[in-house]
């Protein structure tokens, strides 16, 4: 059954240093989405993608962060200068074209922990 | 911002026995729901959603009511088994208003009491 990965499971990064998680959405998916949950809180909506561009984006995504779609494949998320706050799991996720009249999924990759010291 | 809401942060029942899991949202924007299962440090794993256009779905154990005038909607698991044991979350889009993001709930933890 296709699934949406992601890469590193867990990544450890100091204070204003520059991370990238990787995603590998499911193979025919033409929306991609990044979300966080910061430990005990809800999963809250970073970004979305479409069309090789952002189609939106939270207050939460600022200039310190971006995404790029940089093959076929891979959808990744940066984070130019890591703060202590930016700690959380990011799960991306993707879904089909639009949704037909009674159903609409998103699926989820494992996530990556990101941890920063 | 709650604009989805789950009241309930836990929920204990006996195996068998069907498990209501509650939602209620206020965006009336909001155009499909849907329901995750997750467990510690992993990804929410994707279970049914609905249409604001039906008041049911159904798959397996799994149904959804949706109940748009009272901006409300549940999960019912029948019959629940152990392995059910999880967080819930509900979440909703409003995707054909301009906005495809999901906006979660806090969840509800499921156990399952063999």
């Amino acid at each position: 059954e296709p699934e949406v990965t992601q890469t590193p499971s867990h990544q450890v990064t100091q204070m204003g240093q520059e991370v990238i998680l990787r995603c590998v959405p499911i193979s025919n998916h033409l929306y991609f989405y990044w979300y966080r949950q910061i430990l005990g809180q809800k999963v809250e909506f970073l970004v979305s993608f479409y069309n090789n561009e952002i189609s939106e984006k939270s207050e939460i995504f600022d200039d310190q962060f971006s995404v790029e779609r940089p093959d076929g494949s891979n959808f990744t998320l940066k984070i130019r200068s890591t703060k202590l706050e930016d700690s959380a799991m990011y799960f991306c996720a993707s879904s089909d074209d639009r949704p037909n009249t009674t159903t609409y999924e998103q699926y989820f990759g494992p996530g990556t922990r990101l941890t920063v010291t | 911002d709650q604009q989805v809401k789950q009241n309930s942060p836990s929920l204990s029942v006996q195996e068998g026995r069907i498990s209501i899991l509650n939602c209620d949202y206020t965006n009336s924007m909001f155009d499909y729901f849907l329901w995750y299962k997750k467990y510690p440090a992993e990804g929410p794993t994707f279970l049914i959603s609905i249409s604001s256009i039906k008041d049911k779905n159904e798959d397996g154990r799994f149904t959804v009511f949706l109940n748009k005038s009272a901006k409300h909607l549940s999960l019912h698991i029948v019959p629940s088994q152990p392995g059910d044991s999880a967080v819930y979350f509900c979440a909703a889009s409003a995707f054909w208003g301009g906005s495809e993001k999901l906006v979660f709930g806090k969840g509800t933890k499921l156990t399952v009491n063999p």
